[in-house]
């Protein structure tokens, strides 16, 4: 089966306008994140969906960013009045379930923002 | 907050060489350690994973093994191949469905 997809691959987008990104997850994969990573850092984890339950929104870095997802497929980022410090790579991840401590994530190829 | 240091942060080694990448936690309360690669242009490819109740894990010639109560882990990499050549991530799982990444140790393998 297909892994983890994302779109756009490439976004370049002027300072101050809205972008959506997507990832669609591994079919039957309950669990979804969204992490980015900045030039020369780590990765940082965003948001977490887990089923029909309320999303853990704890690593959003403001109110400019939202995600929303679908039951337990297809799954949107979207950053309002971009900014310059929003240029990343956004990855996102699905798994399985959410069995702590055995649960594998397996990652799309990112969405590469250049905000301008 | 967790952070998660990895040494060195680049490493250059002929091939055929074994060699050894290093990832520290600061907090111990994790419930599983996880090494991925991470290719130019591509995503995350996971490696190994190893629950908080293991000492290690081993594919191929990849081998990681888990001290939590240091908070150390430490991935093995035998006979290595310049197709090793990869950015390689720890990343811990703690409480919160937080999964707090290293900055990753950028490995050359020269042919």
């Amino acid at each position: 089966g297909a892994g983890v997809s994302q779109s756009p691959s490439n976004k370049v987008t002027e300072k101050g306008k809205d972008v959506e990104l997507r990832c669609d997850p591994i079919s039957g994969h309950t669990a979804l994140y969204w992490y980015r990573q900045r030039l020369g850092q780590g990765l940082e984890f965003l948001i977490y969906f887990q089923g029909n339950s309320a999303p853990d929104k704890s690593g959003l870095p403001s109110d400019r960013f939202s995600a929303e997802r679908t039951g337990e497929s297809v799954s949107t980022l979207t950053i309002q009045r971009t900014q310059q410090e929003d240029s990343a790579v956004y990855l996102c991840a699905s798994s399985l379930a959410f069995i702590r401590g055995q649960e594998t994530q397996y990652f799309g190829p990112g969405t590469r923002l250049l905000v301008l | 907050k967790q952070e998660v240091t990895q040494i060195p942060a680049a490493l250059s080694v002929p091939e055929g060489e074994n060699l050894v990448l290093n990832c520290s936690f600061t907090d111990s309360a994790i419930y599983n350690l996880q090494w991925f690669r991470q290719d130019p242009g591509k995503g995350l490819t996971s490696l190994l994973l190893i629950q908080s109740s293991q000492r290690e894990q081993t594919s191929g010639r990849l081998n990681a093994s888990l001290d939590k109560s240091s908070g150390r882990s430490t991935l093995y990499i035998a006979a290595s191949q310049p197709g090793d050549s990869a950015t390689y991530l720890c990343a811990v799982l703690t409480g919160a469905n937080n999964l707090f990444f290293g900055t990753g140790t950028r490995l050359t393998v020269i042919p």
